[in-house]
């Protein structure tokens, strides 16, 4: 059971570049969250997912898109990268059922040069 | 939209002092959540509070909930070293949108 995990931890990106961010879960969790975390800062909402198939917009959802296509996976797309997306990104799960733990997965650093 | 904030933004104690970090949010929660993350780690899971007026304790850790539903206390008594880190609540509101507040960083003088 290795709980949230997220793939890659590390990418330098160029401006205008585009990479996927993948997020699985292996918990059988139904809602998913996508959080940007910029330095001495809190958490951020990107997106959201509350099953498969299903995605809704959070706080900041400009310049990210995201897929649910299977319900352990979640992916952060980013179309054409910008330096203000430079942050660490958490994917997060949860499963609906009480206590509402969010399990955080370690995170992904991205740098946009 | 839904907004939750926090406060301080910092604290410093010297160790065996109390520590309290307040929450506060713009619409009525269905749940609160606090979260704990180390520098350079991901947030842990400390607790969640559903009711209204409920008062959970962890040890030295006492959580609160206000009656309206939109304001959290987590006090911490006789800080430790190992308590450093920084200290998130996240409000939960209706169809599981979860917003975290910006955070309490917590330093503790030995």
């Amino acid at each position: 059971n290795a709980g949230v995990t997220q793939t890659p931890k590390f990418r330098v990106l160029k401006t205008g570049q585009s990479m996927t961010l993948l997020c699985a879960q292996d918990m059988n969790h139904e809602y998913m969250y996508w959080y940007r975390q910029d330095p001495g800062m809190g958490l951020r909402l990107i997106h959201y997912s509350v099953g498969e198939g299903t995605t809704a917009k959070g706080e900041v959802p400009d310049g990210y898109n995201v897929s649910r296509l299977k319900k352990q996976n979640f992916l952060l797309g980013l179309e054409s990268a910008a330096p203000s997306q430079t942050s660490v990104y958490f994917c997060a799960s949860i499963s609906g059922v009480l206590p509402d733990t969010q399990y955080f997965g370690p995170g992904t650093r991205l740098t946009v040069l | 939209g839904q907004q939750v904030m926090q406060i301080p933004q910092y604290q410093h104690v010297q160790e065996g002092e109390d520590f309290t970090t307040y929450c506060n949010s713009s619409t009525t929660l269905s749940n609160i959540q606090w979260y704990k993350q180390r520098p350079g780690g991901h947030p842990v899971f400390l607790i969640q509070l559903v009711k209204s007026g409920e008062v959970k304790k962890q040890k030295r850790l006492t959580f609160q909930f206000g009656e309206a539903k939109k304001n959290s206390s987590l006090h911490i008594t006789a800080t430790q070293t190992t308590d450093v880190g920084t200290y998130f609540c996240a409000g939960v509101g209706g169809g599981f949108k979860t917003i975290f507040g910006a955070g309490t960083r917590l330093f503790v003088k030995a």
